[in-house]
């Protein structure tokens, strides 16, 4: 059974540019959330995708945007990057229960450098 | 506000215990939890406690719980070289269900 997986790995960008980064949920889960985690500190909630909806958001711009499809895996759209968005952008999958008691399986990540 | 605060590391010897300690605000949290993060690895749910307990216990891990002091400490039983990592308390917000994080307490355990 195949855990979260995220792609890319790694990535690096320019200032302005944009990118997209991917998200499969772990088998059986329908509940996606993600995380900006950046160097030396814990990861912070960007927002949580359930029914492809946006159910919750944290305190991000709205140069952060996403998407759930309708086989649960997800996207995470950043415009405008600038060099602060460098980070471990970490995708988590939970059943829906599990979206609001925290029982969350994460993925490895992604990690972004902007240069 | 919402926050969870942390120690950044800890150093102990193979076969001590280990015991990292965390507070938080939300006194409304329903469940507390503990993640792991191996280098270049995401996070891995180690133990959780439901807010109306005192104590779990799970093999090494034991969970303690003040509600009165809004503190959680996490106790690691003879701690093995495998054991260093990066360990994260976190509090699922009873507003919006969102999990909130500390800075992560590094724990490097010496042979």
């Amino acid at each position: 059974d195949a855990g979260v997986t995220q792609s890319p790995t790694h990535l690096i960008k320019t200032r302005g540019q944009q990118v997209t980064l991917r998200c499969s949920p772990k088998s059986g889960h329908d509940t996606v959330s993600w995380y900006q985690q950046a160097l030396g500190q814990g990861p912070q909630f960007i927002f949580q995708y359930y029914e492809e909806e946006e159910r919750q958001r944290g305190n991000f711009p709205d140069r952060f945007s996403g998407h759930q499809f309708p086989n649960y895996s997800s996207e995470l759209n950043v415009n405008a990057l600038l060099l602060g968005d460098s980070a471990l952008y970490l995708c988590a999958s939970s059943t829906e229960t599990g979206g609001w008691t925290g029982e969350l399986f994460f993925g490895e990540g992604s990690r972004l450098t902007v240069l | 506000g919402e926050d969870v605060e942390q120690s950044l590391f800890l150093s102990v010897r193979e076969g001590d215990s280990s015991v990292i300690n965390c507070t938080y605000t939300d006194s409304s949290s329903t469940y507390l939890y503990w993640y792991k993060q191996e280098p270049g690895a995401g996070l891995q749910l180690l133990t959780y406690i439901f807010s109306n307990m005192d104590m779990k216990q799970d093999q090494r891990l034991t969970v303690l719980l003040n509600k009165k002091d809004k503190h959680l400490s996490l106790r690691i039983a003879d701690t093995q070289t495998g054991d260093s990592a990066i360990y994260f308390c976190a509090e699922i917000s009873s507003n919006t269900g969102k999990l909130i994080f500390g800075q992560g307490t590094t724990l490097q355990v010496k042979p």
